[in-house]
């Protein structure tokens, strides 16, 4: 069974760092792409960077480009999101994906998130 | 961009629900996919490449649609049915995934 479990929100003032993580299980996780997704307060999903198995290719949303940094360490199955420059408009719940493949490019597992908030 | 329609869908238990996604470009059926959202939980994958069935989803589920049109259809609406669905659409070049802002399924 596939599982993931993130870890690392809270809350945090404009300006600040935090690091997210994602602890994945149940499938060989090198071998797929995974995304950071995130979700404000009664608003729709908002993916924000994805990165492929091998940790090579790297893409991000505008919205977070140059703040935020996607990593995987695949010796210990570990997504993780740096993210920096926070801004109120960043909180949000913070969800990890793992890609259905390369074929169909959706996300057919996702983690139950982390909540961010960033407030002074 | 992905909208969605209605916003909210009032409907009560074993009616049929029909839920719009409209793409301001014409896409792939390939890169479609429709989520399922309850309050407190993840999405969760129904429907990908516009029409297949992801692993576990009744058959009372599906997707149609093609170039900027879409559709997911609830045959008979279970109790379990009624939460927020997303289409979600993916584009190449770069690659980015885009949401639908969502249509609400409510008991009547």
């Amino acid at each position: 069974e596939v599982q993931l479990l993130e870890s690392g929100g809270g809350l945090i003032q404009p300006g600040g760092s935090l690091r997210l993580s994602c602890a994945a299980s149940g499938f060989t996780f090198s071998t797929y792409d995974m995304a950071w997704v995130r979700q404000a307060p009664g608003k729709g999903p908002e993916w924000l960077s994805v990165i492929s198995g091998t940790g090579l290719t790297t893409h991000y949303a505008d919205s977070v480009k140059g703040r935020f940094t996607i990593s995987r360490d695949n010796s210990n199955n570990t997504l993780s999101l740096q993210m920096n420059s926070l801004r109120v408009e960043d909180t949000s719940v913070y969800f990890c994906a793992k890609s259905r493949g390369s074929l169909y490019r959706v996300w057919d597992s996702w983690g139950q998130g982390t909540l961010v908030t960033v407030s002074s | 961009v992905l909208t969605q329609s209605p916003g909210t869908l009032s409907l009560s238990p074993g009616e049929r629900a029909t839920l719009s996604c409209r793409a301001s470009q014409s896409l792939s059926s390939s890169y479609l996919a429709w989520y399922q959202q309850k309050p407190g939980q993840a999405p969760r994958l129904l429907i990908y490449g516009a029409a297949i069935r992801a692993t576990g989803i009744p058959e009372r589920f599906s997707g149609s649609g093609s170039g900027t049109d879409f559709t997911l259809t609830i045959r008979e609406l279970e109790p379990e049915d009624f939460a927020v669905y997303y289409c979600q659409q993916f584009g190449r070049s770069p690659p980015t995934w885009t949401f639908g802002q969502g249509t609400k399924v409510e008991v009547k």
